[in-house]
């Protein structure tokens, strides 16, 4: 019952920068703040990215996350083997008086 | 660091109801907002609802004539009821805490979560 909606996938050497959208509507991600979370093969979801840009204790600066109208996007600078996992975006919805989540992309590094 | 830990049978049957358990141990259960998520496999994450500290509870449309989520202060426990399930239920079940940005009203994420629990529905 993904809401917001995600490339399947995405890619990079070692040291590029990869770029995941989120699109949703206005009654979630265009009236409320959106979190990233990261999710390593077979592991549980860690938060990532929490209001649009701030990052939880012990998450890398290479992450990076902005918002703009009813869109959102991750961004990872400096591709690192360790970040091959699943993504995934999420904002309150006003419907649902309940969080939605993205469709989630899986990142490869090559 | 708060942990949470979900338990309960991984199998059940067709039409019966499915019964988990997430106990939060770090922490106190009190004055925060506990969700339920699941993740069917290869599918995306899906919200089933949160429940207070004090049991005031809020569930996703969609499941709502469902699901019983309920709370033991006591045993800093809170659990899932979701009844009549079908294979489509089937899914990895999680805890998770609800924080709030302290600087901006209204910015909730989840924090912790618990490992997951896969949950079958078969007969």
């Amino acid at each position: 019952q993904s809401v917001l909606t995600q490339p399947p996938s995405a890619s990079g050497t070692p040291g590029q920068r990869v770029t995941i959208s989120c699109s949703g509507s206005s009654s979630n991600i265009g009236s409320h703040t959106v979190n990233w979370y990261q999710q390593l093969p077979g592991a549980a979801p860690k938060l990532l990215i929490y209001s649009n840009n701030q990052r939880p204790s012990g998450a890398p600066d290479r992450f990076s996350g902005s918002k703009s109208g009813t869109s959102a996007s991750l961004a990872i600078s400096g591709l690192q083997s360790e970040d091959e996992a699943d993504y995934s975006c999420a904002a309150w919805d006003d419907s649902l008086n309940g969080p939605v989540f993205g469709t989630g992309t899986k990142v490869t590094v090559l | 660091q708060v942990q949470l830990q979900e338990s309960g049978p991984g199998l059940v049957k067709p039409s019966e109801t499915l019964s988990l358990t997430c106990t939060v141990s770090g922490g106190s259960i009190t004055s925060y907002y506990w969700s339920w998520i699941r993740q069917p496999p290869g599918k995306g994450l899906e919200w089933i609802g949160y429940i207070y500290y004090s049991g005031s509870t809020n569930y996703n449309p969609s499941l709502k004539s469902r699901v019983t989520i309920s709370v033991d202060t006591s045993k800093n426990q809170f659990s899932l009821k979701l009844s009549s399930v079908s294979a489509a239920d089937t899914a990895v079940y999680y805890c998770a805490r609800r924080a709030e940005y302290y600087y901006a009203s209204g910015s909730y994420y989840f924090d912790f979560w618990g490992q997951g629990t896969l949950v079958t529905v078969s007969s």
